[in-house]
């Protein structure tokens, strides 16, 4: 069964560095998101992207985050400068155009710790 | 605005009792609903969904039923086992649109 993969599962960073979490949708996917969890919170939405460009954003997505789909099967998410608060769980997400079709399928995610 | 609440956790329920967990939502036209697990040190996994009124999800002996009349999906189960024993959120929906989650409902299981 096609399956949404995260790389890496765990990363660990110094405040104010880069980090860039990659995501690898199930193919046949056109609808791509990023959600983060914050420990023992709820799951919120950070980004949609369709057709090359983000559909929708949160107030979370500031300008230290962007997203890109740099080739035909990886999905990334960057911040640009890294925050304490920015620990958390980010899960990416891939959801199918057939219609009918709303389930979106989320990888096993990346836990991000910022020291 | 669209929201999701579910009942406070954690419950904590004994092997074989019978679970209900309860969903409410506010919503804008008619959303998709969904119940997702996520188990200790894991991702989030769909546990089962339903696209419009009065449709029933299931899954692993789990249901929801989508009552639109009082914006209901409460999740159920009739025996439930250790191994059940996760985070389960509630959430909402329109297609190929953001998911709103629930704060998510910790369930543990005593054998």
């Amino acid at each position: 069964e096609p399956e949404v993969t995260q790389t890496p599962s765990h990363q660990v960073t110094q405040m104010g560095q880069e980090v860039i979490l990659r995501c690898v949708p199930i193919s046949n996917h056109l609808y791509f998101y990023w959600y983060r969890q914050i420990l023992g919170q709820k799951v919120e939405f950070l980004v949609s992207f369709y057709n090359n460009e983000i559909s929708e954003k949160s107030e979370i997505f500031d300008d230290q985050f962007s997203v890109e789909r740099p080739d035909g099967s990886n999905f990334t998410l960057k911040i640009r400068s890294t925050k304490l608060e920015d620990s958390a769980m980010y899960f990416c997400a891939s959801s199918s155009h057939r219609v009918g079709s709303d389930t979106q399928y989320f990888g096993p995610g990346t836990r991000l710790t910022v020291l | 605005g669209n929201s999701v609440t579910q009942m406070e956790g954690p419950v904590t329920l004994s092997e074989e009792a019978f679970l209900t967990i309860n969903c409410t939502y506010t919503a804008t036209g008619y959303p998709s609903l969904f119940w997702y697990v996520q188990y200790p040190g894991e991702g989030l996994q769909l546990l089962l969904k339903a696209t419009k009124a009065d449709d029933k999800g299931s899954n692993k002996g789990f249901e929801a039923t989508y009552r639109k009349e009082t914006t209901s999906f409460h999740l159920e189960k009739g025996s439930v086992q250790v191994s059940d024993s996760a985070v389960y959120f509630c959430a909402l929906s329109r297609r190929d649109d953001k998911i709103i989650f629930g704060k998510g409902t910790r369930l543990h299981i005593l054998p």
